[in-house]
């Protein structure tokens, strides 16, 4: 039972355009959500977050969207570059026993075409 | 400036035989998080250290899997009688703590059960 769905699992894109990556929860007391970057053979690295009092939070090229009421994220990436190109997960987290550990989605593999 | 570091990179062992891999977190980091990211899938919760408490062991697949963490620092993830569906690859993360979520992860180890 996946609590964080990343229901597309790639995503090509040309370069210069917008990427749109969607994440969805089913976990209202998930309050913070975060997105991470992924290269071959390397660890995730983290990329941008949102609180839950949030509806956007803007970062250079990355935006992310948070929808409560739909419970619905999404990574924006305007303009996309070839170096854009990584696995990106979602994230999502909330008090559970006074930590906050994420719990992540699948992933959407995006590639970015010169 | 060190980051999350693991060892080994890569492992292959027999089916039945023990494994332990390794995880030096991020100096001063308090909290430190094992995952695993199986074929296709997502980064699966495994287990959770925070400081001096009692961790977080509710994502353990079962009792083959232990982890320790010496003196707030390293953490040795031990598996016991590995089996080949315990072929993933396991990442270790490091954060402030709790009220940090932004997770720091290593490269990861890369096991491989024959």
């Amino acid at each position: 039972d996946q609590q964080v769905k990343q229901n597309s699992p790639s995503l090509s894109v040309q370069e210069g355009r917008i990427s749109i990556l969607n994440c969805d929860y089913t976990n209202s007391m998930f309050d913070y959500f975060l997105w991470y970057k992924k290269y071959p053979a390397e660890g995730p690295t983290f990329l941008i977050s949102i609180s839950s009092i949030k509806d956007k939070n803007e970062d250079g090229r990355f935006t992310v969207f948070l929808n409560k009421s739909a419970k619905h994220l999404s990574l924006h990436i305007v303009p996309s570059q070839p170096g854009d190109s990584a696995v990106y997960f979602c994230a999502a987290s909330g008090r559970t026993g006074g930590s906050y550990i994420p719990t992540f989605g699948r992933g959407t593999s995006l590639i970015v075409h010169p | 400036g060190a980051g999350v570091s693991q060892s080994p990179s890569n492992k292959v062992t027999e089916k039945g035989k023990d494994v332990e891999l390794r995880c030096d977190p991020i100096s001063g980091h308090t909290a430190l998080y094992w995952y695993r990211q199986s074929l296709g899938q997502g980064l699966e919760f495994l287990i959770y250290f925070q400081g001096n408490s009692a961790p977080d062991k509710s994502g353990l697949p079962s009792d083959r899997f232990s982890a320790e963490r010496t003196g707030g620092s390293v953490s040795t993830l031990t598996i016991q009688r590995t089996q080949q569906e315990d072929s993933a690859v396991y990442l270790c993360a490091s954060s402030l703590g709790t009220s940090a979520y932004e997770q720091y992860f290593g490269p990861g180890t890369r096991l491989t059960v024959t």
